[in-house]
């Protein structure tokens, strides 16, 4: 059936350096995506989101880019800190749904 | 203030027990999820409400019992526990589903543990 997944589900880096999670979807029908945050004991947070007519969105140190020719999302932070150590989920909705589909997640412990 | 709150945060509990999981956001919101995250940190939809009307109900098992008293609370009532109801049980909110803003708001969770 239809999924979403991530290509790895672990990543590390340095402190400051910039973090780029990679996420596939197999749906061509879905029209909007979102990245969550989830810190450990916590919620998942929206991070930021896209809808299918644009390939890029920009937010406070976050970036999403949307390829819809592979089915491909990223989540690009820059200038990575501790806080931003959490277990990453893209999630896409199907134009013809309500509900989200939730990737497995990506695990970043960022390094001092 | 708590946009979305979940009660309790811990639940321990027998196999065969019933019990509830409560939640409400305070945001407006028209529309409310359950979902469950399991071990693996798999997130799943289970149900949603939209203006206390039943819109999504994923395959679950009918031991689970949505149950909506008004647009601000959604609880979750489970029959005759199993082992493998075992998870972290989400609850959420948006906006109206059909807001090209489909961003959601998620409550801290409640760790269901059934021994």
């Amino acid at each position: 059936g239809e999924s979403v997944g991530l290509h790895l589900p672990t990543l590390s880096v340095q402190e400051g350096d910039n973090s780029i999670i990679n996420c596939a979807y197999s749906n061509s029908a879905s029209d909007y995506f979102i990245w969550y945050k989830q810190e450990s004991g916590k919620g998942p947070q929206f991070i930021i989101d896209i809808r299918s007519n644009m390939d890029k969105r920009q937010g406070q140190r976050v970036t999403v880019l949307l390829n819809k020719t592979v089915k491909h999302l990223s989540l690009q932070i820059a200038a990575t800190q501790p806080g931003d150590s959490a277990v990453y989920f893209c999630a896409e909705r199907p134009s013809s749904g309500y509900a989200l589909n939730f990737g497995k997640g990506t695990s970043l412990l960022v390094t001092p | 203030d708590t946009a979305v709150s979940q009660t309790p945060k811990y639940l321990v509990t027998q196999m065969g027990n019933d019990k509830s999981i409560k939640c409400e956001q305070n945001l407006g919101h028209d529309t409310m999820y359950w979902y469950k995250q399991d071990s693996k940190k798999f997130l799943k939809i289970m149900f949603s409400y939209n203006n206390k009307e039943l819109i999504i109900n994923e395959t679950v098992p009918n031991r689970f019992s949505p149950k909506s008293p008004d647009k601000a609370h959604l609880n979750l009532h489970i029959n005759s526990l199993e082992l493998g109801d075992s998870a972290v049980y989400f609850c959420a909110s948006s906006r109206q589903i059909a807001s090209p803003t489909y961003e959601q708001y998620f409550g801290p969770g409640t760790r269901l543990t059934v021994t």
